[in-house]
């Protein structure tokens, strides 16, 4: 059972490069979320999706973009990075009722030249 | 305003009972109470949850203030691995918003 699985888990970047980090989740569940981590600092939502084909705006989306073609898997995009965001990118994700706990995968360390 | 407001950081000694306080004075009846810690280079897990009533678990224990408004999470004997920011939050949307948690710090 693997649960919350990202990938990579870490990138080094240079300014104006462009990847896609992507999240897959195996428990069916319909949630999921993006966030980053910078040193210090509590987990800032980047977009979310509530469910296949489906994406939202969170707390910090600009130069992100995502996609959730796949119930299972929901990727992030970066199309030009910055150096503002290097970072650490955790996914996560939940079933649809409150009282479902947030299940997070590893983390990915992107750093941006 | 969905977050909840936690002290930055709290230490304590290994093997002594550790409380951590929440507040969220603006909850809503239908919010539950969740609280995951962070282990350093870890993402977050889940630790516990809860509505009104106090709950147990093989991790923890969670205290809930009648009126709803601040809750405490209990570990009943602080360990070298229990060294992690813990976050309280809100579950009751669809957006679950972290803030900065407390840092745990325990001493041998």
């Amino acid at each position: 059972n693997a649960g919350v699985t990202q990938t990579p888990k870490f990138r080094v970047l240079k300014t104006g490069q462009s990847m896609t980090l992507l999240c897959a989740q195996d428990m069916n569940h319909e949630y999921m979320y993006w966030y980053r981590q910078d040193p210090g600092m509590g987990l800032r939502l980047i977009h979310y999706s509530v469910g296949e084909g489906t994406t939202a705006k969170g707390e910090v989306p600009d130069g992100y973009n995502v996609s959730r073609l796949k119930k299972q898997n929901f990727l992030l995009g970066l199309e030009s990075a910055a150096p503002s965001q290097t970072s650490v990118y955790f996914c996560a994700s939940s079933p649809i009722v409150y009282t479902g706990e947030l299940f997070f995968g590893e983390g990915s360390r992107l750093t941006v030249l | 305003d969905a977050k909840t407001t936690q002290p930055n950081s709290m230490e304590s000694n290994e093997e002594e009972p550790v409380h951590l306080p929440c507040n969220h004075s603006t909850i809503s009846g239908t919010d539950y109470i969740h609280w995951y810690r962070q282990l350093p280079s870890q993402g977050p897990e889940y630790v516990i949850h809860g509505l009104t009533s106090n709950v147990n678990n093989r991790m923890a224990s969670l205290a809930i203030a009648e009126d709803r408004k601040s809750s405490t999470l209990i570990l009943h004997r602080a360990t070298l691995r229990d060294a992690a920011v813990y976050y309280c939050i809100r579950r009751g949307s669809y957006i679950p918003t972290f803030g900065r948690g407390t840092s745990l710090i325990v001493h041998p």
